[in-house]
């Protein structure tokens, strides 16, 4: 079993659609969780990192729960350009582990 | 401007060829990192290097052979690679690897391609 799992998608849902990815993680030990954002053939970059209290960011809300050991991403109102791998990463004793992604595609 | 270059981007080299990949990150951190992506898998941890010293290797093969002379600049030295090592590697810093709040940077990677 994967340490940091996503169902990889893809995820097809048209402009405006409010869209919700979830990431389970096994190891409890785990210290802090993000999620990245990766476009086609490019380097991973930071969306933002994710609390208990929850963090939004614009159309962007990521929750934690770590009792149940699960985090989310919801996408409110698409956009195309939102189209991406959405990539989970915890981070445990000094390393990230990154899930394998989520694939989102946002039609018109 | 990530803060992270990566050269080449792109690398296409033989089985026996030996080549470098070079990272340089302008951000001021102590940390770094090299990671692997290969198609439909995970990013793979493959070193990391906090404050110039060592201290993750994720059983790479010994073909592959970090060098960190500085907090700003990071190496993979690539010699008698296998076609199957053909990925994007991708090279990362932050701040402080013992501190696990903090995010990690990425450069845009290096496609490698072994022939």
């Amino acid at each position: 079993r994967k340490e940091v799992e996503q169902d990889p998608g893809p995820f097809n849902v048209p402009e405006g659609a409010t869209v919700a990815f979830n990431c389970t993680y096994s190891n409890s030990a785990s210290q802090s969780f993000f999620w990245y954002r990766q476009d086609c053939r490019k380097e991973p970059k930071l969306l933002m990192s994710v609390y208990s209290s929850g963090n939004e960011d614009g159309r962007f809300t990521a929750q934690l729960n770590r009792a149940s050991q699960y985090i989310s991403l919801l996408i409110r109102d698409s956009k195309l350009s939102d189209s991406a791998t959405y990539l989970c990463v915890v981070i445990r004793t000094g390393k990230l582990i990154f899930g394998q992604g989520t694939t989102l595609q946002v039609k018109p | 401007e990530t803060g992270v270059t990566q050269t080449p981007r792109h690398l296409v080299m033989g089985m026996t060829n030996k080549k470098s990949l070079k990272c340089e990150q302008h951000l001021g951190h102590n940390a770094m990192y090299w990671y692997k992506q290969s198609a439909k898998k995970p990013l793979e941890l493959m070193f990391v290097y906090n404050f110039k010293e060592q201290t993750e290797n994720n059983s790479v093969p010994s073909r592959f052979s970090p060098e960190c002379p500085n907090s700003s600049h990071l190496f993979l030295h690539l010699h008698t690679l296998q076609p199957e090592d053909s990925a994007l590697y991708l090279c990362a810093s932050s701040q402080d690897a013992g501190d696990s709040n903090q995010p990690q940077h990425f450069g845009d990677g290096t496609r490698l391609s072994i022939l």
